[in-house]
């Protein structure tokens, strides 16, 4: 049971160049997220869904687009990454009445 | 508003000795507090939850924690450390049992031998 699963695991960008993180399932959840996560700062949402076709921002969605065009598939798009962005991105799941499912992050670095 | 305070971003306790971590909540309804743990270069855990079956919750790995109503606090505790407690922990809200978490800053725990 691989759980929640993120791809790629690292990645190096350049300022103003796109792409999208894909975060996967395989237990069925309604609720995906996606977090950031800085030093000092914890874990801030950037966006969620509740369910397949929704989505909804969250704390600091600027910056970042994303699509839930399956259940199991969340994706978190940046049009023009900014150094700002540099972070390690963190995708869970979960049911309406269980504790959060995370992945094991993606650490991205912009330039 | 939902919100968690950790007090303390370090902690450092000996290795056998009692750790414990502060959180402290803020909310308009009754809440849900998580506590979860991150190893280095993984993602979180969970370690307990509270959703006002019972005021102290135990967790995994030996840990518990209070939920105090008064003193809108949730703090982890642990009798005796071990080094493998070695990581950063991150309290938690929620107006629900599920999503939309709201995560304090964290507390990075530091065992020494």
């Amino acid at each position: 049971n691989a759980g929640v699963t993120q791809t790629p695991k690292f990645r190096v960008l350049k300022t103003g160049q796109s792409m999208t993180l894909l975060c996967a399932q395989d237990m069925n959840h309604e609720y995906m997220y996606w977090y950031r996560q800085d030093p000092g700062m914890g874990l801030r949402l950037i966006h969620y869904s509740v369910g397949e076709g929704t989505t909804a921002k969250g704390e600091v969605p600027d910056g970042y687009n994303v699509s839930r065009l399956k259940k199991q598939n969340f994706l978190l798009g940046l049009e023009s990454a900014a150094p700002s962005q540099t972070s390690v991105y963190f995708c869970a799941s979960s049911t309406s009445n269980s504790p959060l499912h995370f992945g094991n992050g993606t650490r991205l670095t912009v330039t | 508003a939902q919100s968690v305070t950790q007090l303390g971003s370090h902690v450092s306790v000996s290795e056998g000795a009692l750790v414990l971590l502060r959180c402290n909540y803020s909310s308009s309804v009754p809440p849900y507090l998580f506590w979860y743990v991150q190893y280095p270069n993984q993602g979180l855990q969970l370690l307990l939850k509270y959703t006002s079956a019972a005021t102290l919750v135990k967790g995994i790995n030996g840990f518990e924690a209070e939920f105090k109503k008064s003193e809108t606090s949730f703090h982890l505790t642990k009798p005796s450390a071990h080094m493998s407690d070695a990581a950063e922990y991150f309290c938690a809200v929620s107006e629900n049992s599920g999503y939309a978490l709201n995560f304090g800053k964290g507390t990075s725990l530091l065992v020494t031998p």
